[in-house]
């Protein structure tokens, strides 16, 4: 069964940076993208960007341009997402998902707070 | 593309139906004639879940009282009696262009 399990929850400085790991499971890695979605506190969803496993072919949303970045390891069927220059609004549960006929299957989050 | 819901908050009486808007500031039909629209669902403490896909295909395993229709910049997603386990708050989201973008959400609560 497909499956995305993400890495556990992060605690970071402002301005440090977290990277947050996504391992895919139970179907063909390099046919489908990876995107990834983050959900603020009570707010709602806002897609930041998406990956494609092989040809690395990479987009990201305009308010995260030059500050995230999306990688993959296709080895260990593995997609990552890494923020830096991260600042307190940047705390967020972190999503990613597998785009087929929409985004079917998603992981279970990674919470990820920025504290001083 | 901005997308805009409505309403924000759907108070319904379970067995009653439901119907939620989503407008898009340019249009989502493709050459190809279909939609990229999307509906999802997200439930309390869950990650969100596809509804549908391409303006009105319901995804695997989604019960057959959820419906999308529409075209163009409009879309309507219906329930058509509501039951319990469809609090939570939906989402449309489109994918026509490359950069993603959803619309806030609409929360579906119980009366």
């Amino acid at each position: 069964q497909v499956q995305l399990v993400q890495s556990g929850a992060e605690v970071k400085r402002p301005g440090a940076s977290v990277k947050v790991s996504c391992k895919a499971s139970g179907y063909t890695f390099a046919g489908y993208y990876i995107h990834w979605v983050r959900q603020a506190p009570g707010q709602g969803l806002e897609w930041m960007g998406r990956i494609h496993p092989t040809s690395v072919d990479t987009n990201y949303a305009q308010n995260f341009q030059g500050r995230v970045t999306m990688t993959r390891d296709t080895s260990i069927t593995t997609a990552y997402m890494e923020l830096s220059g991260l600042r307190f609004d940047d705390s967020a549960v972190y999503y990613c998902a597998r785009a087929s006929e929409g985004l079917d299957f998603w992981g279970q989050g990674t919470l990820v707070t920025v504290s001083s | 593309i901005v997308m805009t819901q409505s309403p924000l908050s759907l108070p319904v009486t379970p067995g009653e139906p439901a119907s939620i808007s989503c407008r898009s500031s340019q249009s989502l039909l493709h050459t190809n004639r279909y939609n990229y629209l999307d509906w999802y669902l997200q439930k309390p403490g869950q990650s969100p879940q596809l509804l549908i896909f391409l303006g009105f295909n319901r995804a695997s395993g989604v019960p057959g009282r959820f419906s999308g229709s529409g075209s163009g910049t409009n879309f309507t997603l219906k329930i058509s009696r509501v039951e319990a386990e469809d609090v939570g708050v939906y989402y449309c989201m489109q994918t026509l262009q490359t950069l993603y973008t959803f619309g806030q959400g609409t929360k579906l609560e119980i009366k």
